[in-house]
């Protein structure tokens, strides 16, 4: 069973930091790799998205990587901004059976990021 | 092209009550999944659905859940004889094919059973 574990659990930054969150899953047979933002209250806003053969994503100030293989990617948000503030989520797809997959997604528990002036 | 739509925005029942949650996938996607965020719990996976078809219902509670996606009209959620313990966020995804690559969410539904 699919397992993922994020770290930090809560992160307070003051403005300006690079910062680096974690994330970990137990079954390297992943499809693809998401990461996902959350305001509190609201839904679920996508930043970026690795497939399996991928390294790594870069939308602007952010960057995930992946190493699947160890079973861990990382996502570093440079110069930190206090909109940053809210949770991030790891998500991962598994592999189905004949290689494919759906939209099934397992969750890390998130990072909760407060970034202060 | 709007997005993954869901209403009610909140939603409030007493215990016994039903509750019915509604999405409305993005146009031209024809796969739903439902998710259940509890509080201070990460988001779960409940139900996959095509059009007309559950496809995996591996995340449903066994009693009292059920979800449907018909030909026409919205994905509807239902939830049968609420209690407390249903007090979540619901969120709903949808895709456009089998062979997707990205999730699109919608805002969610809040449900607070009182």
């Amino acid at each position: 069973k699919q397992e993922v574990t994020q770290i930090p659990a809560a992160l307070s930054v003051p403005e300006g930091e690079n910062l680096v969150l974690n994330c970990s899953f137990t079954d390297s047979a992943i499809y693809n790799l998401q990461w996902f933002r959350q305001d509190p209250g609201k839904g679920l806003t996508s930043l970026l998205l690795i497939q399996s053969s991928q390294r790594e994503q870069t939308s602007g100030r952010l960057n995930a990587s992946l190493d699947k293989s160890s079973g861990r990617s990382t996502l570093y948000i440079a110069a930190s901004q206090p909109g940053d503030s809210a949770t991030y989520l790891c998500a991962v797809m598994v592999v189905g059976a004949g290689g494919t997959s759906y939209g099934k997604l397992t969750f890390g528990q998130g990072t909760i990021l407060t970034v202060h002036p | 092209n709007a997005g993954v739509m869901q209403n009610p925005r909140h939603l409030v029942r007493r215990r016994g009550q039903e509750a019915r949650l509604r999405c409305s996938p993005m146009k031209g996607h024809s796969h739903v999944y439902w998710y259940r965020q509890l509080p201070e719990e990460g988001l779960k996976f409940m139900v996959y659905l095509q059009k007309e078809n559950i496809i995996d219902e591996s995340g449903m509670p066994k009693e009292r859940f059920s979800a449907e996606f018909p030909k026409e009209g919205p994905s509807i959620l239902r939830i049968q004889q609420v209690v407390r313990g249903d007090s979540a966020a619901y969120f709903c995804a949808s895709s456009p094919s089998y062979r997707i690559t990205e999730a699109f969410f919608g805002q969610g539904t809040r449900l607070t059973v009182v």
